[in-house]
């Protein structure tokens, strides 16, 4: 069965400092790999998505993920932290057809200005 | 496009009372469902999914009978949480994976239920 570990439960940030979150997943075919953001009281917003090709994936906001195989890995990325992106972040793992998504614990971002 | 519309975004019950949660697409025609359940700081959990005509299909450990899930056209599902009891208090989040889509579910803006 897949699955999706986000070690980091809770990371702070000074903004303008760059901003690396961790995902793994665990999944015997090609996964489908997500990255969402949750305001509080809010519903997912999705920021990247990977299913194939180029593993330097690009989204909104100025988040970037990449893609490692042999690490089993999908790190979301940003270069300068807004206050903006203090918000909650959902890693997840789908597979084709998606009738099985899976999410990760999430990690909750902090903001200091 | 591709947008999710959740009704009510919030709802208060007494214990015992049933309520009806509305999950529609609203700008393209959505095949599967999909239903989730979040608890303060914690993840999504998916409770089940819904094809268009046909009868829900629910993870382990999840009550069909408590929460009956109804797909009954493209552009809406719906989530009934019978006989509610405070342990039900949770945030529900739908999403829908339309016609062309194999791979991508578009998320509801969640639904507040607190039972009382």
């Amino acid at each position: 069965a897949q699955s999706v570990t986000q070690p980091d439960i809770h990371i702070t940030v000074s903004e303008g400092a760059s901003l690396e979150l961790r995902c793994n997943y665990s999944y015997g075919a090609t996964p489908y790999l997500f990255w969402y953001v949750q305001s509080p009281g809010q519903g997912l917003q999705l920021l990247l998505k990977y299913f194939s090709g180029d593993t330097l994936v690009q989204g909104i906001k100025g988040f970037e993920a990449e893609f490692k195989r042999s690490q089993s890995s999908f790190n979301l990325r940003k270069p300068s932290v807004h206050w903006s992106d203090a918000a909650e972040y959902f890693c997840a793992v789908g597979s084709y057809n998606n009738n099985d998504m899976r999410f990760g614990a999430g990690t909750r971002l902090t903001v200091k200005p | 496009g591709a947008v999710v519309s959740q009704h009510p975004s919030w709802v208060i019950c007494k214990s015992g009372t049933s309520v009806k949660i509305e999950c529609r697409s609203l700008d393209f025609q959505a095949t599967t469902m999909f239903w989730y359940r979040q608890f303060p700081k914690q993840s999504l959990m998916l409770m089940a999914t819904s094809n268009e005509g046909s009868k829900a299909t629910y993870e382990q450990g999840v009550e069909k009978d408590k929460f009956l899930i109804n797909h009954a056209s493209l552009t809406l599902s719906t989530l009934t949480v019978t006989s509610a009891h405070p342990e039900d208090s949770s945030f529900y989040i739908c999403s829908a994976r339309g016609l062309q889509e194999t791979y991508e579910q578009y998320f509801g803006p969640g639904t507040r239920l607190t039972v009382t």
